[in-house]
């Protein structure tokens, strides 16, 4: 079951900032919060992790709220390539690599 | 350096028929997951392997298993196939922690 919760679907327009908000209010105080994406046909594609600390790499920068119940991803100058469904999520407690995906955010990013 | 690459790419079976699906680590990764994605829903985990151990396993019938080999890549196996079992069947490697990188699956269409 997934624990986190994200907006169905989203738009923004090329060259814009894309900013993808999900909430996490389960998560524990050791867990990461992880962002995938995955665009049409392909397997999802991992972008950014993060524990407390704000993250920042090449594809995007990660806030997390002070509290760790919520999170955004921001893509700085979206692209029509970053057109894709976008899941946030909050890794299983087991330790395995058991992840729930849950439906995630369609970002279409518009010309 | 390769991705993980899965085989076949598509495949059509009939149903109560077998199939055996492959999948090719990154190097020096020794976890394999294995993850079936249904249209319109994110990916569902089913195992996880680590140096040829199960770790992990989702909540899947019997007639789904896996193994993983010396060289660390993995099959996927399900016996008596379902129409339901129709799906885009995804591997990912990693190493023991960190982020999971996934192949482009295998299409799966049961008849």
């Amino acid at each position: 079951d997934a624990k986190t919760t994200q907006p169905t679907s989203m738009d923004c327009a090329e060259g814009r900032a894309a900013n993808l908000p999900c909430n996490h209010s389960t998560i524990s105080g050791n867990e990461y919060v992880y962002w995938y994406r995955q665009i049409h046909s392909q397997g999802p594609q991992y972008i950014i992790h993060g524990l407390k600390n704000n993250e920042t790499n090449e594809m995007a920068s990660l806030i997390i709220t002070e509290d760790r119940k919520s999170s955004t991803l921001i893509l700085p100058h979206a692209t029509l390539r970053d057109t894709a469904v976008y899941y946030c999520i909050d890794p299983d407690q087991t330790g395995a690599n058991n992840l729930f995906f849950g439906t995630g955010t369609r970002l279409t990013v518009i010309p | 350096d390769a991705g993980v690459t899965q085989s076949p790419t598509h495949l059509i079976k009939t149903r109560g028929q077998h199939v055996t699906l492959r999948c090719s680590p990154i190097s020096g990764h020794k976890s394999v997951s294995w993850y079936q994605q249904v249209l319109g829903q994110g990916p569902q985990f089913i195992f996880q392997y680590y140096e040829k151990e199960e770790r992990g396993r989702g909540n899947f019938p019997d007639r789904f298993s896996a193994r993983q080999f010396p060289n660390y890549s993995s099959e996927l196996n399900v016996n008596a196939l379902l129409l339901g079992d129709s799906a885009l069947y995804l591997c990912a490697s990693s190493h023991a922690v960190g982020p999971l990188h996934f192949g482009n699956g295998t299409r799966l269409t049961v008849t």
